[in-house]
């Protein structure tokens, strides 16, 4: 069983460039969720999807774009990429609504991603 | 704006001490209370909290929720290197208003070291 699986690993982009980010969980859930973690900083939710075919604003959306067109992917789009987007990125999902019960948040191994 | 604050931001120990690590929270319509442990990549579950007062333990891991005083601690007793980790506390809400979606709020973590 994958879980939750995040391509690539490592990125590094030229200032202006554009680039997507692909996550895909083998599990059926349909809780979706794209994080954002900078150095000494916990995780800030850039958007979220609660099915196929409908997507939310996180806390720190602007800069990004999401779709979620089957329940499987949700990728992540940078479409102008900027310095202040250089951090790790965390791919999630979740059967039931996080912090409703006690099943978890399956996180990806993450994408760092530097913007130079 | 919903704010999640950790204490100590990093403690380093020997292995055998206990460490207690502080989370206080500000966030509007409370839910829930999540701690996570983060070794090199993704971050894992460790407990979720609802409920002021009781506890939640697994091992050596123990949490409390108070709610009257917005905080939780997590306590870890007879500490090992295994033990070394970023630990994030996390708030999850009910969203008013729209999708009934719990958004969640991380604190910055603390980073606790433990020496051999």
């Amino acid at each position: 069983n994958a879980g939750v699986t995040q391509t690539p690993k490592f990125r590094i982009l030229k200032i202006g460039q554009s680039m997507t980010l692909q996550c895909t969980q083998d599990m059926n859930h349909n809780y979706m969720y794209w994080y954002r973690q900078d150095p000494g900083m916990g995780l800030k939710l850039i958007y979220y999807s609660v099915g196929a075919g409908i997507t939310d604003k996180g806390e720190v959306p602007n800069g990004y774009n999401v779709s979620r067109s089957t329940t499987e992917d949700f990728p992540l789009r940078l479409e102008l990429a900027a310095p202040s987007q250089t951090s790790v990125y965390f791919c999630a999902s979740s059967h039931q609504q996080v912090g409703l019960s006690n099943q978890p948040q399956h996180f990806g191994d993450g994408t760092r991603l530097s913007i130079l | 704006e919903d704010k999640v604050v950790q204490s100590p931001l990093s403690l380093v120990v020997h292995e055998g001490d206990t460490v207690t690590l502080n989370c206080s929270y500000e966030v509007t319509n409370f839910r829930s209370l999540l701690w996570y442990k983060q070794e090199k990549k993704a971050p894992t579950f460790l407990f979720m909290l609802t409920s002021s007062g009781i506890e939640k333990k697994s091992g050596r891991l123990s949490s409390i929720l108070d709610k009257k005083e917005l905080s939780s601690i997590l306590n870890i007793t007879a500490t090992q290197t295994g033990d070394s980790a970023i630990y994030l506390c996390a708030v999850s809400n009910v969203y008013a208003g729209g999708t009934s979606y719990g958004k969640l709020t991380f604190g910055q973590g603390t980073i606790l070291t433990v020496h051999p």
